[in-house]
């Protein structure tokens, strides 16, 4: 099993590109979760997917939009980046439920100029 | 609101020195906190669970809710152990995403 995969693994855009992070599991989780890493601030919660279906904000929603398109994968759309939103970016999934873990993907580093 | 407090960006020992790691929570429920570590040029992975009440790699870590603490402690750290380590608490609101401290950076020195 590949647990998490999550594409690019790097990425450089100007201020006011677009693009897409994909993730995916392949765990028949049914929670799917983003976060942004910074430095000095842990992880923040971008959007979240309890199941199938649905999506819904987390902590720092602003500048991204989400698709839960399947079970599998749930993907992380910048419509225009900004240089805030450089970061690292972590996909995880779950069973779901308060005492499950969350498996993380690799992760991708995204600069944006 | 639920809070995660991990007072030390850096924490520096000496292979074979006790180590812990403090983390502080406010929830106003039944709090489920985790331990999560980031080895170099690894992914974030689970290193253990409150509920699981287990011990991973010799660390082990004790709900107090009394003082709302769940510091993670080694009797003798080793230098396998350096990385970066995040406690966690998952609410139930958010799909159960966990909310993060900032992490805590342990250095092991020989």
């Amino acid at each position: 099993n590949a647990g998490v995969t999550q594409t690019p693994k790097f990425q450089v855009l100007k201020t006011g590109q677009s693009m897409t992070l994909q993730c995916a599991q392949d765990m028949n989780h049914n929670s799917m979760y983003w976060y942004r890493q910074d430095p000095g601030m842990g992880l923040r919660l971008i959007y979240y997917s309890a199941s199938e279906g649905t999506t819904d904000k987390g902590e720092v929603p602003n500048g991204y939009n989400v698709s839960r398109l399947n079970k599998r994968e749930f993907s992380l759309r910048l419509e225009s980046a900004a240089p805030s939103q450089t970061s690292v970016y972590f996909c995880a999934s779950s069973v779901g439920g308060r005492s499950y873990e969350q498996y993380f993907g690799p992760g991708t580093r995204l600069t944006v100029t | 609101a639920q809070r995660v407090t991990q007072p030390e960006k850096l924490l520096s020992v000496f292979k074979g020195a006790p180590v812990e790691l403090k983390c502080n929570y406010s929830y106003s429920g039944s709090p489920e906190l985790f331990w999560y570590v980031q080895y170099s040029r690894q992914r974030l992975q689970l290193l253990l669970r409150h509920i699981s009440r287990e011990s991973i790699k010799g660390f082990t870590a004790d709900l107090n809710k009394g003082e709302t603490s769940f510091h993670l402690k080694k009797p003798f750290a080793q230098e396998e152990d350096s990385a970066m380590y995040y406690c966690a608490l998952s609410v139930g609101n958010s799909g159960y995403a966990l909310n993060f401290g900032k992490g805590t950076s342990l250095l092991v020195t020989p």
